[in-house]
């Protein structure tokens, strides 16, 4: 069955650096997403991406972060100057449609530990 | 803001006894429900859904109810077997249209042998 995969597993980063996090979607799927799970806590949405741009982002979602489709493949997360709080599982999510949340799929996240 | 609400928080059950976990949510526009399955080191695996046209759906041992009038929705595991013990997270659509999902905290099930 196809899969979301994320790289890296775990990545360990001092606070004030830069951090790209990394999926590879379901090939087929059109619309991505990032989810953030702080340790114990809820799963967070932080931003959909469709057609080379954002769809939704939440307030999590500021400055600080961004994303990018780079090529056919590959969706990224990218976090600047990195601060202790950002500690958490970040989730990759792919589906074939954007209207109304159906059917995403997660990738097993990045676990980003802050120091 | 908007809210899922999900109780209990962990549930301990006997192999082959049911399981019931139960949501509501807050946002009227919602029409998308899907449950997630956690184990640990994994990230969520959807293991069924339901929509607001519906008011039961069902596959093999999993059951999802919905009632949308009180907005409230509910997954049934029957027959409950040890490789069912993860985290549940119930979650709901924002604004209907969007694609954000708003989850609930998790209900942690234990399945004893």
């Amino acid at each position: 069955e196809p899969e979301v995969t994320q790289t890296p597993s775990h990545q360990v980063t001092q606070m004030g650096q830069e951090v790209i996090l990394r999926c590879v979607p379901i090939s087929n799927h059109l619309y991505f997403y990032w989810y953030r799970q702080i340790l114990g806590q809820k799963v967070e949405f932080l931003v959909s991406f469709y057609n080379n741009e954002i769809s939704e982002k939440s307030e999590i979602f500021d400055d600080q972060f961004s994303v990018e489709r780079p090529d056919g493949s590959n969706f990224t997360l990218k976090i600047r100057s990195t601060k202790l709080e950002d500690s958490a599982m970040y989730f990759c999510a792919s589906s074939t449609s954007g209207t109304g949340g159906e059917s995403q799929h997660f990738g097993d996240g990045t676990r980003l530990s802050i120091l | 803001g908007e809210n899922v609400e999900q109780h209990p928080s962990t549930l301990s059950v006997q192999e082959g006894d049911s399981a019931v976990i139960k949501c509501t949510y807050s946002d009227s526009a919602s029409n998308y429900f899907p449950w997630y399955k956690q184990e640990l080191g994994k990230g969520p695996q959807l293991i069924i859904d339901i929509r607001s046209n519906v008011g039961e759906k069902k596959d093999q041992r999993i059951a999802v109810t919905l009632n949308k009038t009180a907005k409230h929705f509910s997954l049934h595991i029957t027959e409950t077997q040890p490789e069912d013990s993860a985290v549940y997270f119930c979650a709901a659509n924002y604004g209907g249209s969007q694609g954000n999902l708003i989850f609930g905290k998790g209900t942690k099930l234990s399945v004893k042998p």
